[in-house]
């Protein structure tokens, strides 16, 4: 079946700092990638998305590429900001099966 | 118009009552979706309609009974339910068609049983 798996949080930065969340994924088929955030007290939201191999999706400052031959979606942003603090999940939407799969999510803290 | 709207946004019920979360979207979606979220966890699955049938059920107790009365509409039925089934219950939408599977996700409905 589908995985995915994200780096173990939580992770904690000071403002300016670089981020990297790294997430691999096992799938079947040719599956989209997305970063998804969720804020404290929201549902989720798409951050951003690649649908084929070599794409890189990008949001806000936020970069992943889709690397097929190391099946991962790295997410890296050069300077992070306190009101980028939130829980990140990596997940990948298997068409044939009609849903998607998450990780586990990483919970970020950025501190002034 | 963007937005996937739950209401309501809290709710508490205790183990005998019945009650219902409601879910809109006015996308033109024909994919929607009801999760489970648990504090610090991914959402879980629990349903999907496809063209207002019901496509997958995660085998999810009978205490949870979904409907979608039409493509705009989703509701989860709650009753007899336990301390244990108190989460943030999301509602999402996807195109269904021509589709990455990207989700749009309401806000959730944050249910507690007593």
């Amino acid at each position: 079946g589908n995985s995915v798996t994200q780096m173990e949080g939580p992770v904690t930065l000071s403002e300016e700092a670089f981020l990297t969340i790294n997430c691999t994924y096992t799938a079947t088929g040719y599956p989209s990638l997305f970063w998804y955030v969720q804020y404290p007290g929201e549902g989720l939201q798409l951050l951003l998305k690649a649908t084929k191999a070599d794409d890189k999706g990008s949001n806000k400052g936020f970069e992943a590429t889709y690397r097929k031959e190391t099946t991962s979606f790295h997410l890296e942003k050069g300077s992070v900001q306190v009101s980028d603090s939130a829980v990140y999940f990596c997940a990948l939407s298997d068409l044939e099966a009609g849903k998607s799969t998450f990780g586990d999510g990483t919970t970020l803290t950025v501190k002034p | 118009d963007t937005e996937v709207t739950q209401t309501p946004k809290h709710l508490v019920m205790g183990m005998t009552n019945k009650k219902s979360l409601k879910c809109e979207q006015h996308m033109g979606h024909r994919a929607m979706y009801w999760y489970k979220q648990k504090a610090k966890k991914p959402p879980e699955l629990m349903f999907v309609y496809s063209y207002e049938k019901l496509s997958i059920n995660e085998s999810v107790p009978s205490r949870f009974s979904p409907e979608c009365p039409n493509s705009s509409l989703l509701n989860l039925h709650l009753h007899a339910l336990q301390p244990e089934d108190s989460a943030l219950y999301l509602c999402a939408s996807s195109h269904g068609d021509r589709d990455t599977g990207e989700l749009f996700f309401g806000e959730g409905s944050r249910l507690t049983v007593l």
